[in-house]
């Protein structure tokens, strides 16, 4: 089936340092490819999204490119900032009717002053 | 402002006690998901709606249960069948698109 893979964490960065979470999945048909973030205690919000490939979402400095060939889709930025410490999760849509999200495990990322 | 309410944020209860958890959205949205969060891992997909008056499994439904009567609210009933009822529970929505909202989560603790 359809499945979403992480890099473990937790990622520990100095403030401004560059930032990539790498994000690979495994699907039939063309999913969508979504980055979430979760700060502590609270739900999740869309950081991103590409819905086909070579497709690059981009917010708030974060960016990620849709690679199909790679089946890739690696969350970046380029200087990272405290406020930016959070869980970040890279999802996929099943691409069926119900819009069901497949997640990857999360990414703890640590920003230290 | 548009949204998702969850609530309670915390809720606390006894083994072999049921608990029904709110859910209640403000967007119109046809689409409402029910996951379950555990540290360290990401979210699984209990159940989900896609009409009023419908919902599916998904892959974890085993001791929940669902109802959707009314477009707005989908609350979930975690039963006493539940074996790990312990976690932080998130609701979401979608307008048949591409973008889950989610709420703001219910952490159930369960002694």
């Amino acid at each position: 089936g359809d499945s979403v893979t992480q890099m473990e964490g937790p990622v520990t960065l100095s403030e401004e340092a560059f930032l990539t979470i790498n994000c690979t999945y495994t699907a039939t048909g063309y999913p969508s490819l979504f980055w979430y973030v979760q700060y502590p205690g609270e739900g999740l919000q869309l950081l991103l999204k590409a819905t086909k490939a070579d497709d690059k979402g981009s917010n708030k400095g974060f960016e990620a490119t849709y690679r199909k060939e790679t089946t890739s889709f690696h969350l970046e930025k380029g200087s990272v900032q405290v406020s930016d410490s959070a869980v970040y999760f890279c999802a996929l849509t099943t691409g069926d009717s119900s819009y069901k999200l497949i997640f990857g495990s999360g990414t703890r990322l640590l920003v230290r002053p | 402002d548009g949204g998702i309410t969850q609530s309670p944020k915390y809720l606390f209860r006894k083994e072999g006690q049921n608990v029904t958890l709110s859910c209640e959205q403000n967007l119109n949205h046809d689409a409402m998901y029910w996951y379950r969060q555990d540290p360290g891992q990401g979210l699984r997909l209990i159940y989900y709606s896609q009409i009023v008056n419908d919902f599916q499994k998904g892959d974890i439904a085993e001791g929940y249960s669902v109802s959707r009567e009314k477009k707005e609210s989908f609350p979930l009933t975690v039963t006493s069948a539940q074996k790990n009822p312990t976690a932080f529970y998130l609701c979401a929505s979608t307008d048949r698109g591409y973008e889950q909202y989610f709420g703001p989560g219910t952490r159930l603790t369960v002694t």
